[in-house]
């Protein structure tokens, strides 16, 4: 049983536009996410994080935003940039001693068009 | 060397092989973990590290075998494998202490692509 959903696999962007992938989890005790990207041959880098006692956090062009009520998490770039096609993935934690211990989704493959 | 370096980079190994995955990383971190990533499956975590001591086996069978023999360096040992035990096998490492916001952020390898005939 998955905890962690991205339901999209794929996105396809402009270049400029706003890219938004969304990621909905089960488990309440859920209380740290993030996002990471992957390229090609490279191993997931972090992207930004989100606690639960927040709904917004924002770093340059990338905001994510957390829904607590219906687990919902949702990751939004703008604007989007060749160079930000990569998979995204969605990640949680359950606090406390569960440090580094990521539950992961899918990935959802973002591809910006020029 | 800068960051997380994984070795080797593709391995190709019968089921009746030994082989071991090196891990090391340069960033003065507590933590290393190991995870992994099969065909159209999410990532999933292995085993944990902190201060050398393996505080985290997730269910993993026993023909997967880590060591971390300091913070800087974790393998893993591999033997009698199945095919279906072909997948990205990726090490991680983070600081732990001093919250969530550092512990959570993991900076990962590149990966060690594993294939068992």
């Amino acid at each position: 049983d998955q905890q962690v959903k991205q339901n999209s696999p794929s996105l396809s962007v402009q270049e400029g536009r706003i890219s938004i992938l969304n990621c909905d989890y089960t488990n309440s005790m859920f209380d740290y996410f993030l996002w990471y990207k992957k390229y090609p041959a490279e191993g997931p880098t972090f992207l930004i994080s989100i606690s639960s006692i927040k709904d917004k956090n924002e770093d340059g062009r990338f905001t994510v935003f957390l829904n607590k009520s219906a687990k919902h998490l949702s990751l939004h770039i703008v604007p989007s940039q060749p160079g930000d096609s990569a998979v995204y993935f969605c990640t949680t934690n359950a606090g406390g001693t569960s440090y580094g211990k990521l539950t992961f989704g899918q990935g959802t493959i973002l591809t910006v068009h020029p | 060397e800068t960051g997380v370096t994984q070795t080797p980079r593709h391995l190709v190994m019968g089921m009746t092989n030994k082989k071991s995955l090196k891990c090391e990383q340069h960033l003065g971190h507590n933590a290393m973990y190991w995870y992994k990533q099969s065909a159209k499956k999410p990532l999933e975590l292995m085993f944990v590290y902190n201060f050398k001591e393996q505080t985290e086996n997730n269910s993993v069978p026993s023909r997967f075998s880590p060591e971390c023999p300091n913070s800087s360096h974790l393998f893993l040992h591999l033997h009698t494998l199945q095919p279906e035990d072909s997948a990205l096998y990726l090490c991680a490492s983070s600081q732990v202490g001093g919250g969530a916001s550092r512990a959570n952020v993991l900076t990962f390898g590149a990966g060690s692509r594993l294939t068992v005939l």
